[in-house]
């Protein structure tokens, strides 16, 4: 069927140190892969996609590669920020217009 | 560049009553989309429209409905609140279907009483 599962809930990191959120998802029908990003008391925009396989995406220091081997597109930063505390959500695009959206992952940066 | 407005940002209504929520988007974006946002349950597709004279249910459309009034708009209607029905509600729109990345408006913040 059509799903998506996220790294769950609340992830906890301090400034400088490595970030990297889980997504994989399950479906033969997949065609793009989205992670979206939604700092507090604003609208979800568009940090990463891609739908090609095994190649890394960048944007804004995050980066993801799309496996679909393994059905997977983790997001990951080198150096969390104060400034990448934020809901993150991976989004699979199936046939036609819909995405079907994670959870969401509330990252927190900390000092 | 363009945006998108939602009318109004917070709607209070009472349990049971029908209620409207509008979107305008200024983009010339052929597709439109509704969403509900719920804390832990991330964004769920109520309602789609892929073209002006279009429209098509999400996986939560049971007690909505929706109208792609023109291109540029694109209302949700609670057909009848309920208390579980606090969220807050976000309006989407693209240039097409494969690939395209939605730009989201504020959102329309529903409480009911």
């Amino acid at each position: 069927g059509d799903s998506v599962t996220q790294t769950e809930g609340l992830v906890t990191l301090t400034e400088g140190l490595p970030v990297m959120l889980n997504c994989t998802y399950q479906t033969a029908y997949s065609t793009f892969l989205f992670w979206y990003v939604q700092h507090l008391n604003e609208a979800p925009k568009l940090l990463l996609k891609s739908s090609t396989d095994n190649k890394r995406t960048e944007h804004q220091g995050f980066h993801a590669t799309l496996h679909k081997s393994s059905s997977s597109f983790h997001l990951q930063k080198s150096s969390a920020q104060l400034s990448d505390s934020a809901l993150y959500y991976c989004a699979p695009q199936y046939a036609g217009a819909k995405l079907t959206f994670g959870g969401g992952t509330r990252l927190t940066v900390r000092p | 560049g363009g945006i998108i407005t939602q009318t109004p940002k917070f709607l209070i209504g009472q349990e049971g009553q029908k209620l409207t929520l509008k979107c305008q988007q200024n983009f010339n974006h052929d597709t439109m989309y509704w969403y509900r946002q719920d804390s832990g349950k991330g964004l769920r597709l109520i309602y789609y429209s892929i073209t002006e004279n279009d429209l098509q249910k999400g996986d939560l459309s049971e007690g909505y409905d929706a109208s792609r009034e023109k291109k540029s708009s694109f209302s949700l209607t609670v057909t009848s609140a309920q208390k579980n029905e606090m969220a807050v509600f976000l309006c989407a729109s693209s240039a097409g279907t494969g690939g395209y990345e939605q730009y989201f408006g504020p959102g329309t913040r529903l409480t009911v009483l």
